[in-house]
């Protein structure tokens, strides 16, 4: 069994440009979950991706935008960077969208932005 | 607004001890909680979780109790092993909802 895999596992950026962090889910998993987890914090939600849709979002802006593909693996874009974007990115891939799935985790990107 | 408080952020116990981390709540509709422990660069694991309908789910060395009323749950790690030494996140979900709330973490040191 494949569990979650993440690329890059760090990235340092300047602010304002573009990211794109990518996603493979664990599998026979149809959802993939963005967590984004500043330094001495919880992950936070960013969005949820099921059969290739949104199915919700937290609190983040717009500029926080995500794809999920037909073999489930998943994309996450950032555009105009900013300086408070600097953060271990999580992503974790379950079964379906019921809550009682427990979420499963890949070892994150470490994102820097200067 | 943190709907879920972690309020120790460290815990020290001896080897063979038992480790108590404790996690509370605020919003009434959570109705499914989970653990998570995380080392230093990987992902969170996933441990163990409880559904409001029961207040007691037991995993090996690990127990977590779910007292509803008081809006609290713990997790019992029961004999604690140097190799448990990490990160501990609670979470919380509600029924219909998509996404986890997380606490802000305990860490544990077990010491040898």
């Amino acid at each position: 069994e494949t569990g979650v895999t993440q690329s890059p596992t760090h990235l340092i950026k300047t602010r304002g440009q573009q990211v794109t962090l990518r996603c493979s889910s664990q599998s026979g998993h149809n959802t993939v979950s963005w967590y984004q987890q500043a330094l001495g914090q919880g992950p936070q939600f960013i969005f949820q991706y099921y059969r290739e849709e949104e199915n919700g979002r937290g609190n983040f802006p717009p500029r926080f935008s995500g794809l999920q593909f037909p073999n489930y693996s998943s994309e996450l874009n950032v555009n105009a960077l900013e300086l408070d974007d600097s953060a271990l990115y999580l992503c974790a891939s379950s079964v379906g969208t019921e809550n009682n799935s427990p979420l499963h985790f890949g070892n994150g990107t470490r994102l820097t932005v200067t | 607004d943190q709907q879920v408080k972690q309020n120790s952020p460290s815990l020290s116990v001896q080897e063979g001890r038992i480790s108590i981390l404790n996690c509370d709540y605020t919003n009434s509709m959570f109705d499914y909680f989970l653990w998570y422990k995380k080392y230093p660069a990987e992902g969170p694991t996933f441990l163990i979780s409880i559904s409001s309908i029961k207040d007691k789910n037991e995993d090996g060395r690990f127990t977590v109790f779910l007292n509803k009323s008081a809006k609290h749950l713990s997790l019992h790690i029961v004999p604690s092993q140097p190799g448990d030494s990490a990160v501990y996140f609670c979470a919380a979900s509600d029924s219909g909802t998509y996404k986890y709330i997380f606490g802000t973490g305990t860490r544990l040191k077990v010491l040898a």
